[in-house]
């Protein structure tokens, strides 16, 4: 079955310290990964996106992931987290042999100390 | 810069009342999707469009839960005689038909069932 598993649901760092969220997947063929963010009473905004080529993706605000194969893994990083970066981070993963939705994880909330 | 809009932002509702929410998707965006999403979870697939017809409905879109895309432009989403279970943030989402598109969400419909 497809999943996506982020095993932190909560992640506390202080301001200026590196980052880095787990994302685990399960999908039968080469996957789409995609991570959006959160914040309260917003809807959700794409951070960054992988479908092929470079597995090391660059996204926005600074943001990076990492796609490896082998681990089934595309964690998020970021080298030194703002005080604006506290939110909820989901991963997903594009079922695109069913239409393209997308199949999230539980999430992860950032908390971060000044 | 015209995003994808929801409205009612918020509904509160008696146990057993009919509430329907409505998407307006970015224009020209052929495919339409709505999710939900409950508290401490991801975002899960509901169903989703493309132009106007609906192509798929996952089994979580029980018969209490129709959803319409006349004219393949904005979307309603139905639900009938509510329950408390139905409590949760509904978001919908617009993309180009390719699978690979960035799907834009909207800032989501918050129900609370009494």
């Amino acid at each position: 079955a497809q999943s996506v598993t982020q095993p932190d649901i909560h992640i506390t760092v202080s301001e200026g310290a590196s980052l880095e969220l787990r994302c685990n997947y399960s999908y039968g063929a080469t996957p789409y990964l995609f991570w959006y963010v959160q914040s309260p009473g917003q809807g959700l905004q794409l951070l960054l996106k992988y479908f092929s080529g470079d597995t090391l993706v660059q996204g926005i605000k600074g943001f990076e992931a990492e796609f490896k194969r082998s681990q089934s893994s595309f964690n998020l990083r970021k080298p030194s987290v703002h005080w604006s970066d506290a939110a909820e981070y989901f991963c997903a993963v594009g079922a695109y042999n069913q239409g393209g939705k997308l199949i999230f994880g539980q999430g992860t909330e950032l908390s971060v100390k000044p | 810069d015209t995003g994808v809009s929801q409205d009612p932002r918020h509904k509160i509702t008696k146990r057993g009342q009919n509430v329907t929410f409505r998407c307006d998707p970015i224009s020209e965006h052929n495919r339409l999707y709505w999710y939900r999403q409950t508290l401490g979870q991801g975002p899960e697939f509901l169903t989703y469009f493309q132009n106007e017809a609906q192509l798929e409905k996952s089994r979580l879109l029980s018969d209490r839960f129709s959803a319409e895309r006349p004219k393949g432009s904005f979307s309603t989403l139905e639900i009938q005689r509510t329950e408390q279970g139905d409590s949760a943030m509904y978001l919908c989402a617009s993309t180009h038909s390719g699978l690979t598109d960035t799907q834009y969400f909207g800032p989501g419909t918050r129900l609370t069932v009494l």
